[in-house]
């Protein structure tokens, strides 16, 4: 069956540091690939996606490559900001739309 | 553009009790969305409607928990009796059609059941 997983939480960093979230995928076919974020008392957003192998979806500062040969789909930042403190989500679609999720991360980001 | 909208926000219910919550999708979004997302745990699909018709019900809980979207539009989704493992937040999501595979998300019903 199709399955995400996603690196552990929650995570704590320092404003400016460099951001990754490691996310591998487990699906049969050629699944997109989304990042979802969710603000505290918000709603998810979509932050970026990719649909086929080596698409790099990027948004607000944040960039995920898709890599077929690693089933992965790792997030990154460059200079992360207070305003970034979220859970982010990692997730797939196979051909039939149906949206797979993994299970989150807490990322703090302190002033 | 106006987002989905989702009511109530919270709710607190006592087992055994029934509850409802309501989604009114983008405008025009043919397709829509039910998920369940337990503390900790990313949203699991619950229910998908194509305008009024049914897609996929495989991960409801149909004993208890049912949906449903009459005229293609705004949707409802109710838990009758509600049980502990009820408590999360129940989100609702909205796509252009079946075929578009980005999803808006409203911002959730908290549920708890005490």
């Amino acid at each position: 069956g199709n399955s995400v997983t996603q690196m552990e939480g929650p995570v704590t960093l320092s404003e400016e540091a460099f951001l990754t979230i490691n996310c591998t995928y487990t699906a049969t076919g050629y699944p997109s690939l989304f990042w979802y974020v969710q603000y505290p008392g918000e709603g998810l957003q979509l932050l970026l996606k990719a649909t086929k192998a080596d698409d790099k979806g990027s948004n607000k500062g944040f960039e995920a490559t898709y890599r077929k040969e690693t089933t992965s789909f790792h997030l990154e930042k460059g200079s992360v900001q207070v305003s970034d403190s979220a859970v982010y989500f990692c997730a797939l679609s196979p051909n039939d739309y149906k949206l797979s999720f993994g299970a989150g991360t807490t990322v703090t980001v302190r002033a | 553009e106006a987002g989905v909208a989702q009511s109530p926000r919270y709710k607190i219910i006592e087992k055994r009790q029934s509850v409802a919550f309501w989604c009114n999708p983008i405008s025009g979004h043919a397709t829509l969305y039910w998920y369940q997302q337990i503390l900790g745990q990313g949203p699991k699909l619950l229910i998908q409607f194509q305008n009024n018709g049914v897609v996929d019900d495989s991960q409801l809980p149909k004993d208890r928990f049912s949906a449903e979207r009459l005229k293609g539009v705004d949707s409802t989704l109710k838990i009758q009796p509600a049980k502990l493992e009820d408590s999360a937040v129940y989100l609702c999501a909205s796509s252009l059609g079946r075929d578009t595979d980005t999803q808006y998300f409203g911002p959730g019903t908290r549920l708890t059941v005490l």
